[in-house]
């Protein structure tokens, strides 16, 4: 198993521009979710899903569009990237909700927005 | 929604000696409490968790202890190392699946 892998490690962006962040999971996970890390601030939950066709907002979700078309993939979109999305992302996969069940994390996007 | 505060932000020990991070939340629906703990560039890493159902949990060096009434959670390490050192996060979640997380406290244990 590979696990929870992220696409791309490292990625710099003009104000403006679009992209999308992908994550992809291969232990048939029904919750999967996106958190974005700033210094001095935690991890803060931007989108999440309980499964496919299914997705909800977070803690902060503005500037970040989601889908869930396969179990698998969730890929978190920028739609027109600003200075405040530089961050470092964080996708986070779990079996179905209930007390305990471990939260597998991504080993992290860092993205720059200049 | 739930709000997790964590203390202190640093914390500097000696190696050998005890390190304690204290955790408070809001949200009395909360029944799942993770610890990660994070190194430069590297994915948060759970260390230890415990359920709302259970007071303590030890796993050798790290333990966890929860009190509910007062809405607080504290992890102990004991006899610390210097790999010890990193960056540690709580957690708090009513959903088992969307956590909200503490600021972190960045451990610095010196030999």
């Amino acid at each position: 198993n590979a696990g929870v892998t992220q696409t791309p490690k490292f990625q710099v962006l003009k104000t403006g521009q679009s992209m999308t962040l992908q994550c992809a999971q291969d232990m048939n996970h029904e919750y999967m979710s996106w958190y974005r890390q700033d210094p001095g601030m935690g991890l803060r939950l931007i989108h999440y899903s309980v499964g496919a066709g299914i997705t909800d907002q977070g803690e902060v979700p503005n500037g970040y569009n989601v889908s869930r078309s396969t179990t698998e993939d969730f890929p978190l979109r920028l739609l027109s990237a600003a200075p405040s999305q530089t961050s470092v992302y964080f996708c986070a996969s779990s079996y179905q909700g209930g007390t305990g069940n471990t939260i597998y994390f991504g080993e992290g996007s860092w993205l720059t927005v200049v | 929604g739930e709000n997790v505060e964590q203390h202190p932000s640093t914390l500097s020990v000696q190696e050998g000696d005890s390190a304690v991070i204290k955790c408070t939340y809001s949200d009395s629906a909360s029944n799942y409490f993770p610890w990660y703990k994070q190194e430069l560039g590297k994915r948060p890493q759970l260390i230890i968790d415990i359920r709302s159902n259970v007071g303590e949990k030890k796993d050798q060096r790290i333990a966890v202890t929860l009190n509910k009434t007062a809405k607080h959670f504290s992890l102990h390490i004991t006899e610390t190392q210097p790999e010890d050192s990193a960056v540690y996060f709580c957690a708090a979640t009513d959903s088992g699946y969307a956590l909200n997380f503490g600021k972190g406290t960045s451990l610095l244990v010196t030999p």
